[in-house]
């Protein structure tokens, strides 16, 4: 159980080129879901916090403007890197967690990101 | 602030054991995650503690010690494949999630 699906996997487009990605639990109902980036060989960095139904809760320095989080469903989140740039270029990887808070998080495969 | 410490990097030998630790200071603890990621990958959930003491599943155990701040890994019979980073992990009095910046563990024949 606790299955999320993540697509693309990978995705490689030119600057200036908006970006979806989706992140949908298959098999429970995902009340709140995370997107995080990582750099090589770095830790995880959480850009936002997804509650279904309501606005995103950006982390500090985290541009809402430019990364559009939408949790329109219990199994669906999406994000939407707009006018990508070459920094841009990231890992981004959702996950997704049940309604308690204390239960684990359960991540997708990850979105690897490349802007030319 | 909030901090979590874990060591950068571990080696260990093919059918040994390994403890990776973690200390934590945060504001408040609902519980401490250790979740395994291989290169390239997503993270895995490993396990959640929130009491003191240990929890085994399998050739991996983690303890928790909430009046030291304290965690600890354990694997046991390595394999090749345990080749990965692990990541600590807190929750905080907000249920915020506060990462380490994991463990490289490199496992040689």
């Amino acid at each position: 159980g606790a299955v999320v699906s993540q697509h693309p996997s990978r995705v490689i487009c030119k600057s200036g080129t908006s970006v979806k990605i989706e992140c949908r639990s298959l098999d429970f109902q995902a009340t709140t879901m995370f997107w995080y980036r990582q750099f090589p060989k770095k830790s995880l960095m959480l850009m936002a916090t997804s509650n279904e139904g309501s606005k995103a809760t950006y982390e500090q320095g985290v541009e809402k403007d430019k990364f559009l989080i939408n949790h329109a469903s219990l199994t669906l989140s999406t994000l939407t890197v707009t006018s990508a740039h070459p920094e841009d270029s990231s890992f981004y990887i959702c996950s997704a967690r049940v309604l308690q808070e204390n239960q684990p998080q359960h991540f997708g495969d990850g979105t690897r990101l490349s802007i030319l | 602030g909030q901090n979590i410490d874990q060591p950068t990097e571990m080696t260990a030998t093919e059918g040994a054991i390994v403890q990776i630790n973690c200390t934590y200071q945060t504001s408040g603890f609902n519980g401490l995650f250790w979740y395994q990621q291989h290169a390239g990958e997503a993270p895995t959930f490993l396990s959640y503690n929130v009491l003191d003491g240990l929890e085994e599943k399998g050739r991996f155990s983690s303890f928790l010690s909430r009046s030291k701040g304290y965690s600890y890994l354990l694997l046991k019979e390595l394999q090749m494949k345990d080749s990965a980073s692990y990541l600590c992990a807190v929750m905080d009095s907000n249920y915020q999630l506060i990462w380490g910046a994991g463990t490289k563990l490199i496992i040689k024949p």
